[in-house]
């Protein structure tokens, strides 16, 4: 299984929604990640997750709150977004994080939309 | 700091004929330089990586890269574009804390 797999597809939520962005993974990978892309930029990264424990935050809004419950799934939580928030929002993982020459899996991404 | 750019932000290519998507790097010591192609509605997916040894490196579908330390560039090639290529292309480079830094991307639409 190679499979980085995302639900939702879709998602549509009011600012004062709170609702989850799910990611898993059964590729036996350490590290995973959140990235948001804007449509047609590059991703951006998010969070890292490596071995569980988050190491890397790129000064992201607490609006976003990421969670790893076990090495294979990943979790983003999301309260009080703002319409710009608005983004495809991608999972990854990689067999170890912090290594320059891994290849990241992506997932096939979360259509956020903010109203 | 480690960074690439993609100078073209579409390529238009005739199905059958030659394809480049042109990427150029700054590193400082080694370069390790990444593609990765996003299908509509898809998450990215890697396509080669050059990290070193032979200049040119050979990849899925079809594609491959030429890395180039005098003109610091690694470009991706195809030498026959099918439709199902149109896609959006993005080059690559790691930080040392293993940070990927994306170009901009490049849109490829292939005709029939």
């Amino acid at each position: 299984d190679t499979e980085v797999t995302q639900t939702p597809k879709h998602l549509v939520m009011g600012m004062t929604n709170k609702k989850s962005l799910k990611c898993e993974q059964h590729m036996g990978h350490r590290a995973m990640y959140w990235y948001k892309q804007k449509a047609k930029k590059p991703p951006e990264l998010m969070f890292v997750y490596s071995y569980e424990k988050l190491s890397i935050n790129e000064s992201v809004p607490s609006r976003f709150s990421p969670e790893c419950p076990n090495s294979s799934l990943l979790n983003l939580h999301l309260h009080a977004l703002q319409p710009e928030d608005s983004a495809l929002y991608l999972c990854a993982s990689s067999l170890i994080a912090g290594v320059t020459n891994e290849k990241l899996f992506f997932g096939s991404g979360t259509q956020l939309s903010v109203l | 700091a480690q960074s690439v750019a993609q100078p073209e932000d579409q390529v238009n290519v005739a199905e059958g004929n030659p394809l480049t998507v042109k990427c150029t790097y700054s590193v400082s010591g080694n370069p390790y330089l990444f593609w990765y192609v996003q299908y509509p509605n898809r998450g990215l997916q890697f396509l080669l990586k050059y990290i070193t040894g032979d200049n040119l490196v050979k990849g899925s579908y079809g594609f491959e890269a030429e890395f180039n330390k005098s003109q610091t560039s690694f470009h991706l090639k195809k030498p026959s574009a099918l439709v199902s290529d149109s896609a959006l292309y993005f080059c690559a480079v790691p930080r040392v804390t293993g940070k990927l830094i994306f170009g901009q991307g490049t849109t490829l639409q292939v005709k029939p």
